[in-house]
């Protein structure tokens, strides 16, 4: 069975700060997906890396897929409270849609002002 | 306007009780899904389909039963409701980057089950 393990589970810092949320399995991924889940609506996509040591940018967040397409990580600079939410990673085994996508733990993360 | 809607938002029932929740994407895409979260805030697939076809059958008991009149809409029905059954229930519709993906998903709000 396929895992995702994201870490930290819980964070929370301050206003301006900077942060990584690290996501990792032993299984390879096609690709990974990382989604930000605001309290009472769904995850909503942000990212997706398909080349191993993939980086992407948006805004302040960094998103990078590790070069053995096993694991990935969030960073985000200046941190603002408007990035508190749970941050979920999610990794393809293939590219077909019927590829079952396994969603990680989650990251609940909290920005005080 | 909304893309992946559902209804209801909440819902509160009884054991032994039967519910739907339905799902309506206006996305224009193939493939829709059904994912439970728990308490935890871990999320799990339960089923897709692609084309009113079923491509995804997690091992979910056999009271669940989903069906697809039509690609924008994917229903889900619920029989003999437990106190287990309580969750959120999340539809989801994708479709591919490119010709061949990956799959990016698009989540509709919600639907929180409560059981009693």
């Amino acid at each position: 069975t396929q895992l995702l393990e994201q870490s930290p589970q819980f964070l929370s810092i301050q206003e301006g700060e900077n942060l990584t949320v690290y996501c990792n399995s032993s299984s390879v991924f096609s690709s990974l997906q990382w989604y930000r889940q605001e309290p009472g609506e769904g995850p909503v996509l942000l990212v997706t890396v398909v080349t191993g040591g993939e980086v992407k940018k948006l805004k302040r967040l960094t998103f990078q897929f590790g070069d053995a397409r096993k694991d990935s990580s969030l960073h985000i600079t200046a941190a603002q409270p408007g990035d508190t939410g749970l941050y979920l990673c999610a990794g393809a085994p293939g590219y077909s849609s019927a590829s079952k996508i396994i969603f990680g733990s989650g990251t609940r993360l909290s920005i005080r002002p | 306007d909304t893309a992946v809607s559902q209804t209801p938002k909440y819902l509160v029932t009884q054991m032994g009780n039967d519910k739907s929740i339905k799902c309506e994407q206006n996305l224009g895409h193939d493939t829709m899904y059904w994912y439970k979260q728990d308490s935890k805030k871990f999320l799990k697939i339960m089923f897709s389909y692609n084309n009113k076809e079923l491509i995804i059958n997690e091992t979910v008991p056999n009271r669940f039963s989903p069906k697809s009149p039509d690609k924008a809409h994917l229903n889900l029905h619920i029989n003999s409701l437990e106190l287990g059954d309580s969750a959120v229930y999340f539809c989801a519709s994708s479709t591919p980057i490119g010709d061949t993906g990956p799959y990016e998903q698009y989540f509709g709000p919600g639907t929180r089950l409560t059981v009693t």
